[in-house]
């Protein structure tokens, strides 16, 4: 198993520019989930998904978009990107009341 | 509010030199208690969960245990590739989305040899 996957490692953005961050899983989990890590903030809850098709907003959701279309994926979409939203992006999967497991990270960097 | 808590910020050790790592919490009913290691650049990667006061769980040089009101994660003669991050989540039953992870902001640990 590849466990959860995250794709780019690393981008660059200008500020108004949109982009998609993409996860994706090979465990069958129910539940994914996106959060941001700041220095001193330690990891926030942006938006996460406990199904195909089903949705919600976590504790940082403005700016963001998700869409759950199938069990593996779930990409987080910036619509209009701010430097506020500089970052690293995790996402993380699990089944209900279970461990969550995490991808590798996003780092991104919006000018 | 669900609050998470850990102590010290930042922590200095010699190699061997033995220590606790500290999370407290303020939760309405504890589903589990999570901790988690990352190393710089990486995502945080699974260590233990902890469901009930007075449960306890070993890996290697690491212990972790639950309390009613915080966890501990003691670390046995620690090694330099011992350095990490240490996160602390707990999972509340009334989280409104029934299953987030509310973290602390982690201890930075440095072992020196």
């Amino acid at each position: 198993n590849a466990g959860v996957t995250q794709t780019p490692k690393f981008q660059v953005l200008k500020t108004g520019q949109s982009m998609t961050l993409q996860c994706a899983q090979d465990m069958n989990h129910e539940y994914m989930s996106w959060y941001r890590q700041d220095p001193g903030m330690g990891l926030r809850l942006i938006h996460y998904s406990v199904g195909a098709g089903i949705t919600d907003q976590g504790e940082v959701p403005n700016g963001y978009n998700v869409s759950r279309s199938t069990t593996e994926d779930f990409p987080l979409r910036l619509l209009s990107a701010a430097p506020s939203q500089t970052s690293v992006y995790f996402c993380a999967s699990n089944r209900p009341t279970e461990t969550q497991y995490f991808g590798p990270g996003t780092r991104l960097l919006v000018l | 509010e669900d609050q998470v808590t850990q102590s010290p910020e930042a922590l200095r050790l010699q190699e061997g030199e033995s220590s606790s790592l500290n999370c407290s919490y303020t939760v309405s009913g504890l589903r589990g208690l999570f901790w988690y290691r990352q190393d710089p650049g990486k995502g945080p990667e699974f260590l233990f969960t902890l469901y009930s006061a007075g449960e306890e769980k070993e890996k290697e040089r690491l212990k972790a245990t639950l309390t009613k009101k915080e966890s501990f994660l003691h670390i046995t003669a620690p090694k330099p590739e011992d350095s990490a991050t240490y996160l602390c989540a707990v999972l509340a039953a009334n989280s409104n989305s029934g299953y987030a992870l509310n973290f602390g902001k982690g201890t930075s640990l440095l072992v020196t040899p």
